[in-house]
C-alpha cells in the first residue's frame, strides 16, 4: 500500500525558504505512471495546488508561486521536495503531498498526512 | 484565486439526501475536463471520494454519487450518516492556469 510522508521544519522565519520532503514508501517514485504533488491549505482556509512533477523532473506549477517554488525529485531515495522562497505569514499552511495518475494529472490520491508550517520571526 | 464555486455550508437530517454544487466556467469543466470531488474528515487530510465526475474509488460507499453537466459538477450523499459531516472540495484542471484548481469547499452538517 502506497504511503506518503512530509517532512521539515515546523517554523520558517519570513523571507526565508521554506524547504519540505515527501518520502514514499510501498511503491516507486521512479514509475512512469504518476506525476506528484504538492497542494497546500492554510489554517480554517480551502485547498490550493503548489505544484507537480514527474519522475523525468519535468514540472509545472500554479501560476501565482511560480516565482518561488521549485519542485525536484530524488529517485535514489523515493523522495521528492517543495522550496518556496520568500515566505510571509500569507504562506502559512498545512502542506501535504500526493500522487495522481499520469492520465489524470489532478486525481491526487492517496495524500500524506500533512505537515503544519508556520511563518513567523 | 479558486475558479470553482461551492456554498459554503449544507445540511441535512440523518437519512436524508444534500447535494453539493461545484460551478465552473469554460475553461474548466466547460472545457470538457474532469471533475474530482474529496472529503476531509476534520483533522486529516482530504480524501478521494468521486473520480472523474462519476466513479467511485474501491471501499466508498454507494451513498456518494457525482454528476457533471456543462460548466457545473454535484455531489450527492443519500442516507445521510453522522460520519459523513466534513469538508468536501471539488477539483479540476483549469487552462487559463495550466494546473489544478480546487473548489471554494463545502462544510456538511448533519443535523
Amino acid at each position: 500500500q502506497l504511503q506518503l510522508q512530509e517532512s521539515g521544519p515546523g517554523l520558517v522565519k519570513p523571507s526565508e525558504t521554506l524547504s519540505l520532503t515527501c518520502t514514499v514508501s510501498g511503491g516507486s517514485l521512479s514509475s512512469s505512471n504518476y506525476y506528484w504533488g504538492w497542494i497546500r491549505q492554510p489554517p480554517g482556509k480551502g485547498l490550493e495546488w503548489i505544484g507537480s512533477i514527474y519522475y523525468s523532473g519535468s514540472t509545472y506549477y500554479n501560476p501565482f508561486l511560480k516565482s518561488r517554488v521549485t519542485i525536484s525529485v530524488d529517485t535514489s531515495k523515493n523522495q521528492f521536495s517543495l522550496n518556496l522562497s520568500s515566505v510571509t505569514a500569507a504562506d502559512t499552511a498545512v502542506y501535504y503531498c500526493a500522487r495522481a495518475p499520469r492520465y489524470s494529472r489532478t486525481r491526487f490520491d492517496p495524500w500524506g498526512q500533512g505537515t503544519l508550517v508556520t511563518v513567523s520571526s | 484565486q479558486s475558479v470553482l464555486t461551492q456554498p459554503p455550508s449544507v445540511s441535512g437530517a440523518p437519512g436524508q439526501r444534500v447535494t453539493i454544487s461545484c460551478t465552473g466556467g469554460s475553461s474548466n469543466i466547460g472545457a470538457g475536463y474532469d471533475v474530482h470531488w474529496y472529503q476531509q474528515l476534520p483533522g486529516t487530510a482530504p480524501k478521494l471520494l468521486i473520480y472523474g465526475n462519476i466513479n467511485r474509488p474501491s471501499g466508498v460507499p454507494d451513498r456518494f454519487s457525482g454528476s457533471k453537466s456543462v460548466t457545473s459538477a454535484s455531489l450527492a450523499i443519500t442516507g445521510l450518516q453522522a460520519e459523513d459531516e466534513a469538508d468536501y472540495y471539488c477539483q479540476s484542471y483549469d487552462t487559463s492556469l495550466s494546473g489544478s484548481v480546487f473548489g471554494t469547499g463545502t462544510k456538511v452538517t448533519v443535523l
